[in-house]
């Protein structure tokens, strides 16, 4: 049973749209992430979060935003996507392991025509 | 700067025969983590294993170790055994004391064949 949800599973959107991809976390962890990936390609980290309130950007430039309000939530949003978007967006927790590994979502698969 | 490299982008093995995927790292930090992780064809990532710097033995996970050299700077996983639910892409990844951020490495497709 999955402790880390990310919606929608799969997504086809049209250039300029306004998009919110979902994550949320049962786990209880602080710490959250948004990487993306290219099919066959590495993960790029493009945001994170340590807390409510808490932020940041990643190591590789993206034109979404994130919010993290409650603990357990943690959405992205593309206010006009594009074909450049398309991408698979993974989600992340981590907080109760000594290792300080992740717990990932699914995966949203975004196709931007 | 934290980097994972893995050199090899695709490998093959039989099903039941042992398999060694590479992976070397680069930090100037004395305290780190390395993990591995599969993903399937469908995408999620699953974790297979963690080796922790100042761990004095090799982690090992059922089919899977890690064969932790320091000096070295590698940190190879081994799969023993190899079935065909195997086949999928491994990435290494390394986080830093201080960090909680992971880095990944590009990853290695492996395929196992009847």
């Amino acid at each position: 049973e999955a402790d880390i949800y990310q919606t929608p599973r799969y997504l086809v959107i049209g250039t300029g749209k306004k998009i919110t991809l979902e994550c949320s976390q049962t786990m209880g962890h602080d710490k959250m992430y948004w990487y993306q990936q290219d099919p066959g390609m590495e993960l790029h980290l493009i945001h994170y979060s340590y807390g409510v309130n808490s932020t940041e950007k990643g190591d590789l430039s993206s034109e979404s935003t994130v919010s993290r309000i409650r603990t357990e939530h943690f959405p992205l949003t593309l206010e006009s996507a594009r074909p450049s978007h398309t991408s698979q967006y993974l989600c992340a927790s981590s907080g109760g392991e000594r290792s300080g590994g992740y717990t990932f979502g699914s995966g949203t698969r975004l196709t931007v025509v | 700067a934290q980097k994972i490299t893995q050199t090899q982008p695709g490998m093959f093995v039989q099903e039941k025969e042992a398999v060694t995927l590479d992976c070397t790292y680069d930090t100037s930090d004395q305290s780190y983590g390395l993990f591995w992780y599969k993903q399937p064809s469908s995408g999620e990532m699953i974790f297979l294993i963690y080796q922790g710097s100042y761990d004095e033995q090799n982690a090992t996970e059922g089919r899977y170790s890690l064969n932790f050299q320091k000096a070295r700077k590698s940190a190879n996983l081994v799969i023993s055994a190899s079935q065909l639910g195997d086949s999928a892409m491994y990435f290494c990844a390394m986080r830093s004391s201080g960090y909680s951020t992971l880095t990944f490495g590009k990853g290695t497709m492996l395929l196992v064949s009847p």
